[in-house]
């Protein structure tokens, strides 16, 4: 079975604080995305990567950056972490190998920022 | 960029009870799958269908993608399909994902 492993399920982070959320996959999947979930607003793109150093903007890429060093290893940076930024943040991975494109999900990290 | 909307946004359900979900999309896709999302967060693929129907055990979905809209089944509902719904779509061969609202649905026992 696919496993993405998201390093941390809850955490509590004071304002301006660099935060980092790690994600690791296990089945040599080429793509690795960070989304991150409101309440009504549904899943968001933050950024996706398709290769290794390689990394593409989503539709709310502002006050975050992310790292792909290795192929299985996807890093979501908060620079500064603000109060608009707590949130639920789910990380996932596909391959663009083979006919379907299913994306698989980590159960995801429940940030607050105090 | 595509617009994506689900509905209804709640649904109270009683066990053994039938219902339908639909999601509207604004372009034409070539990606579009329905996920569902635990109590516990966690996120399941269920379908991938950017076009026709496909069932799998009491839950079905249809894509009538000319129309713009695919729609999700549940047939005899249990307490284990509680949870949110969710439709993501993409333009492309399906590497970003634009997501709907969601569905939160409660099966009562």
């Amino acid at each position: 079975d696919v496993k993405v492993t998201q390093s941390s399920r809850y955490l509590v982070k004071r304002t301006g604080e660099k935060v980092f959320l790690e994600c690791v996959q296990d089945m040599d999947h080429e793509n690795m995305f960070w989304y991150r979930q409101d309440p009504g607003l549904g899943l968001r793109l933050i950024y996706f990567s398709y290769d290794v150093k390689m990394k593409e903007k989503g539709d709310i890429p502002e006050g975050y950056s992310v790292s792909r060093e290795k192929k299985e290893r996807f890093s979501l940076i908060l620079e500064s972490a603000s109060t608009n930024q707590t949130s639920m943040y789910l990380c996932a991975s596909n391959t663009r190998q083979g006919p379907r494109n299913t994306i698989y999900f980590g159960e995801g990290s429940w940030l607050t920022v105090v | 960029g595509i617009q994506v909307e689900q509905s209804p946004p709640d649904l109270i359900l009683q066990e053994g009870a039938n219902s339908t979900l639909r999601c509207n999309f604004s372009d034409s896709v070539n990606n579009l799958q329905w996920f569902h999302q635990n109590p516990w967060g966690q996120l399941i693929n269920l379908f991938y269908i950017p076009s026709g129907t496909k069932q799998n055990g009491r839950l079905s979905a249809t894509t009538v993608a000319t129309e713009r809209y695919s729609l999700l089944y549940i047939s005899s509902s249990q307490t284990t399909d509680s949870g949110v719904y969710f439709c993501a779509v993409d333009k492309a061969a399906g590497n970003k994902l634009t997501f709907g609202g969601g569905t939160r649905v409660l099966v009562k026992p």
